[in-house]
């Protein structure tokens, strides 16, 4: 079926230290791979994306890592900010563009 | 990037009355577009895909009778919630994926925050 695990569903990490979700996905014929920022209220915001012909991509402190073979891929932000906490969601397109999202990553950044 | 918007943003309606919320590509053409329901402090979950000049596609466990989709125009899809209760309050988004660079990007309304009282 269409499915998108993500972990850890809560994580705090201290300023200026880097922060890493992960999340597997069950069809191997997804292709398209983003990940969205969520501030309550309002509706996701795309803050990268990776298709399935590159194994890793990186926007300044943002990268993103995917293994297709193990359908794994992950979020990496560094030098994390007191204006990167949020939630976090990674998701996978499954067919006709349809976004399938994973349960959500509520990062905390502690000063 | 190309720009969905969503209408109302928030909106306060009577158990037992019928809720529309409009969800319009701006700069692009949509046949596409994706309805998503998300409760307090939970992920996006698809409810349907609406297909423009057919019907509608609902997920497993959505209740079409009570989740009116219509994909009138390219740029234009309205979710009715009918003879709304209590609990389906919700916060509801819609995405399209722009036609031309489709299973591509979806781009995001702002989502519409519906209490039922």
């Amino acid at each position: 079926g269409e499915n998108v695990e993500q972990h850890p569903s809560t994580l705090s990490v201290q300023e200026g230290d880097s922060a890493v979700i992960k999340c597997t996905y069950s069809d191997s014929a997804s292709n398209y791979f983003p990940w969205y920022k969520q501030e309550l209220g309002k509706g996701p915001q795309l803050i990268i994306d990776i298709r399935s012909n590159v194994g890793e991509k990186k926007d300044q402190r943002i990268a993103v890592t995917l293994n297709k073979t193990a359908k794994h891929f992950s979020l990496h932000i560094t030098e994390t900010q007191p204006e990167d906490s949020a939630v976090y969601f990674c998701a996978a397109t499954y067919s006709a563009s349809k976004i399938i999202f994973g349960s959500g990553t509520r990062l905390s950044i502690r000063p | 990037g190309a720009v969905v918007s969503q209408h109302p943003s928030r909106v306060i309606c009577k158990s037992g009355t019928s809720v529309k919320i409009e969800c319009r590509s701006l700069d692009f053409q949509a046949t596409t577009m994706f309805w998503y329901r998300q409760f307090p402090k939970q992920s996006l979950m698809l409810m349907a895909t609406s297909n423009e000049g057919s019907k509608a596609t609902y997920e497993q466990g959505v209740e079409k009778d009570k989740f009116l989709i219509n994909h009138a125009s390219l740029t234009l899809s309205t979710l009715t919630v009918t003879s709304a209760h209590p609990e389906d309050s919700s916060f509801y988004i819609c995405s399209a994926p722009d036609r031309v660079l489709m299973n591509t990007e979806a781009f995001f309304g702002q989502g519409t925050r519906l209490t039922v009282v």
